[in-house]
């Protein structure tokens, strides 16, 4: 079966710091992955999307960036935390070898900035 | 910008009522899914409806699609207090990035005892 790893599930970090998060997908290949943030009560804003390994699609512009590895691996990231970049950030993947449509959603990181 | 947008934004309901949430959408869509999230958890997949389906059961979830009106509603009937949670709709558009998902902004179901 397929799952989906996130992590840390909670991060302070201060006001300058650099930002690494970590997503890792397993049991499947060539998945799409995805990074969201959601602010408090709000919907999910779509921040990065990937189709294969080196391929970044980027949807609104900030302070962060994504890169992907390898093949199941996605990484989100900052060389300086802004306070705007608090929130809880999500990755997901959908397709596969199962050509799955729907997305599958690791627990998320709450992140805070100082 | 957010492609769908629910309605209403919070519905409170005894339990053993039903709920209805609606969702629009501005553009063309290949599917349309409906997710749940549990307070501050990842968001879990419900159920999806292709544009070409107007109607789709599962369990005690009852989607419709009317892609004239660019609108779904969630239907959860016989609603239990395990059913509280955040639902959201999200679209996946009608071009080749059939896989990128959209989300609407939620509504936040309460169901008191």
């Amino acid at each position: 079966s397929q799952t989906i790893h996130q992590w840390p599930a909670t991060l302070v970090q201060p006001v300058g710091s650099p930002l690494s998060l970590e997503c890792t997908v397993e049991g499947t290949s060539n998945p799409n992955l995805y990074w969201y943030r959601q602010a408090a009560g709000r919907g999910l804003q779509l921040l990065f999307y990937s189709v294969g390994i080196g391929q970044i699609s980027s949807e609104v512009p900030q302070n962060l960036s994504a890169s992907r590895p390898q093949d199941r691996q996605f990484i989100l990231s900052s060389k300086k935390l802004l306070l705007s970049d608090s929130g809880f950030y999500l990755c997901a993947w959908s397709g596969g070898q199962g050509m799955r449509t729907e997305a599958f959603f690791g627990q998320g990181t709450r992140l805070t900035v100082v | 910008s957010q492609q769908g947008e629910e309605d209403p934004q919070a519905l409170s309901i005894q339990e053993g009522e039903n709920a209805t949430m609606n969702c629009s959408y501005k553009t063309s869509i290949n599917n349309l899914q409906w997710y749940r999230q549990n307070s501050g958890r990842g968001l879990v997949h419900l159920i999806l409806i292709r544009s070409n389906e107007r109607e789709k059961h599962s369990g005690r979830l009852r989607v419709t699609l009317d892609t004239s009106k660019k609108s779904s509603s969630l239907l959860i009937t016989a609603s239990r207090a395990a059913d509280t949670a955040s639902y959201f709709c999200a679209t996946s558009p009608f071009t080749g990035t059939a896989s990128k998902l959209t989300f609407g902004t939620g509504t936040r179901l309460q169901v008191t005892l």
